[in-house]
C-alpha cells in the first residue's frame, strides 16, 4: 500500500491565502523532496530536505522536514495563481525505491 | 540538452495489445525510473533501474517489463494492455541522491 501520504487531497483557497500540505512516512526517510506539477505537466523537483528538523525556504514557499524525519510540510504564504498545481513529496524507501506521497492538488481562487 | 523524452505522447490499445512506451535521457544519469499516475493515487513506482544491465521492481510491476541496455533507454513494455493500465507513465532520471528529472509522459487509454 501508500507509504508515503498526503493531506489534505484538495485545497481551495482564495488568492492571498496561506496553503500548507503535510506529507507522512510509514518509515525515517534519509532525505525527502518535494515536486510540483502544473495541470496537464510533469513533475518539477522543488527542493530536497536532508538534516533532521531542517527548515529551507524558497520565496514564498517554507519546507520543513520533521525531527524524527518521517513527515514533511510544505507552507505556501500568500498564494497566487501562478502556485496552481499539484504538490508531492518524495523519499526513498527501501534502498533504491522512490516514493511519491499521494499529492495535494492546490486551486486559487481568484 | 533534451533531458528526457518520451515516445509516444498519447496511445490508445485494446484490451489484449502489447506495446513499448519510449523513454530517453541524455544527461548520462545512471538511475532511471517508470511511474504511473492514476487520480488520487499519486505517481507510483513500477519499475526502475541502476544502471545499464540492472532492473528492479517497484510497487506495482505487474503487467510490465522493462530492460536497460544502454545508460541511455529504459523502455517500458505492456505484454497485454487491460484496462486497469488505463493511466499516465512517467519517464524519470537522476544522478546520485538528487532530484529526479521527469519526461513529458505518455497518455495511455485501454479499451
Amino acid at each position: 500500500g501508500q507509504q508515503v501520504m498526503q493531506i489534505p487531497q484538495y485545497q481551495h483557497v482564495q488568492e492571498g491565502e496561506d496553503f500548507t500540505t503535510y506529507c507522512n512516512s510509514s518509515t525515517t526517510l534519509s532525505n525527502i523532496q518535494w515536486y510540483k506539477q502544473r495541470p496537464g505537466g510533469h513533475p518539477v523537483f522543488l527542493i530536497q530536505l536532508v538534516k533532521s528538523g531542517e527548515v529551507k525556504k524558497q520565496k514564498r514557499l517554507t519546507f520543513q522536514f520533521g525531527e524524527a524525519k518521517k513527515n514533511s510540510s510544505l507552507h505556501i504564504t500568500a498564494t497566487q495563481t501562478t502556485d496552481v498545481g499539484t504538490y508531492f513529496c518524495a523519499g526513498p524507501l527501501g534502498g533504491n525505491q522512490f516514493y511519491f506521497g499521494t499529492g495535494t492538488s492546490l486551486t486559487v481562487i481568484p | 540538452n533534451a533531458g528526457v523524452t518520451q515516445t509516444p505522447k498519447f496511445q490508445v490499445l485494446k484490451t489484449g495489445q502489447s506495446m513499448t512506451l519510449q523513454c530517453a535521457q541524455d544527461m548520462n544519469h545512471e538511475y532511471m525510473s517508470w511511474y504511473r499516475q492514476d487520480p488520487g493515487m499519486g505517481l507510483r513506482l513500477i519499475h526502475y533501474s541502476v544502471g545499464a544491465g540492472i532492473t528492479d521492481q517497484g510497487e506495482v510491476p505487474n503487467g510490465y517489463n522493462v530492460s536497460r541496455s544502454t545508460t541511455e533507454d529504459f523502455p517500458l513494455r505492456l505484454l497485454s494492455a487491460a484496462p486497469s493500465q488505463t493511466s499516465v507513465y512517467f519517464c524519470a532520471s537522476k544522478t546520485g541522491g538528487y532530484e529526479q528529472y521527469f519526461g513529458p509522459g505518455t497518455r495511455l487509454t485501454v479499451t
